[in-house]
């Protein structure tokens, strides 16, 4: 069973950069998509983006500026960058995969809550 | 950007209804669709892909139809677990968006 978990500071000062990680277990990183989504507390699901194994990234074109996503095969892990964060950006970051040819998200990680405050 | 709404936004029904969930998109997506369950506090669950296609381990009390701009997820005989909001997700195309959601409660 594929299990993904989220890791990284749960405070981030405003207009800082907010860095996170997503660790595969279970499972493998090569041939399938790799996504990044959050949801502001009480709020909707919002989709960031993904990177397939090979590096190719899809962003949100919203926040396509700010965005960078990484994918490290050997460590199982791949990561997002989000530069110049304001408290907009304040929700709970999920990693997720998604088949080729499919991009339903079909496993998730557990979430991790991201405050950005000074 | 092809807009993503989902009506109602929130339902109240018994145990045992019948409830059918609205998803449309402001483009035609073909069958491009998912469905999620969100229960308070906890991840997103894949409920349905492919607009119709039930993901293993869903109940056979869920289906999903539609294609084109208009999607349906029916709930046939409401259990209490079954309280959660419900999103759809599009993915032809980025961004891969999701619905507003709605929230079903069990009277």
């Amino acid at each position: 069973q594929v299990q993904l978990q989220e890791s990284g500071p749960g405070l981030v000062k405003p207009s800082e950069t907010l860095s996170l990680t997503c660790t595969v277990s279970g499972g493998s990183i090569n041939t399938y998509f790799w996504s990044w989504i959050r949801q502001p507390p009480g709020r909707a699901l919002e989709w960031i983006g993904y990177i397939y194994n090979s590096g190719s990234t899809s962003y949100n074109p919203s926040l396509k500026s700010r965005v960078t996503m990484s994918v490290d095969t050997s460590k199982k892990q791949f990561s997002l960058r989000l530069t110049s964060v304001t408290a907009a950006d304040t929700a709970v970051y999920y990693c997720a995969r998604h088949v080729p040819g499919g991009s339903w998200n079909d496993f998730w990680g557990q979430g991790i809550l991201v405050s950005v405050s000074s | 950007d092809v807009q993503v709404t989902q009506s109602p936004s929130s339902l109240s029904a018994s145990v045992g209804d019948r409830v059918t969930l609205t998803c449309r998109t402001s483009q035609g997506i073909l069958n491009y669709l998912a469905w999620y369950q969100q229960k308070p506090g906890r991840v997103p669950e894949l409920l349905v892909y492919s607009a119709s296609t039930l993901q293993l381990g869903v109940p056979s009390r869920f289906s999903g139809s539609g294609s084109g701009t208009h999607f349906t997820l029916i709930i046939e005989n409401l259990q209490p677990e079954d309280a959660a909001t419900y999103y759809c997700q599009k993915y032809n195309s980025a961004p891969q968006t999701f619905g507003p959601g709605t929230k079903v409660e069990i009277k």
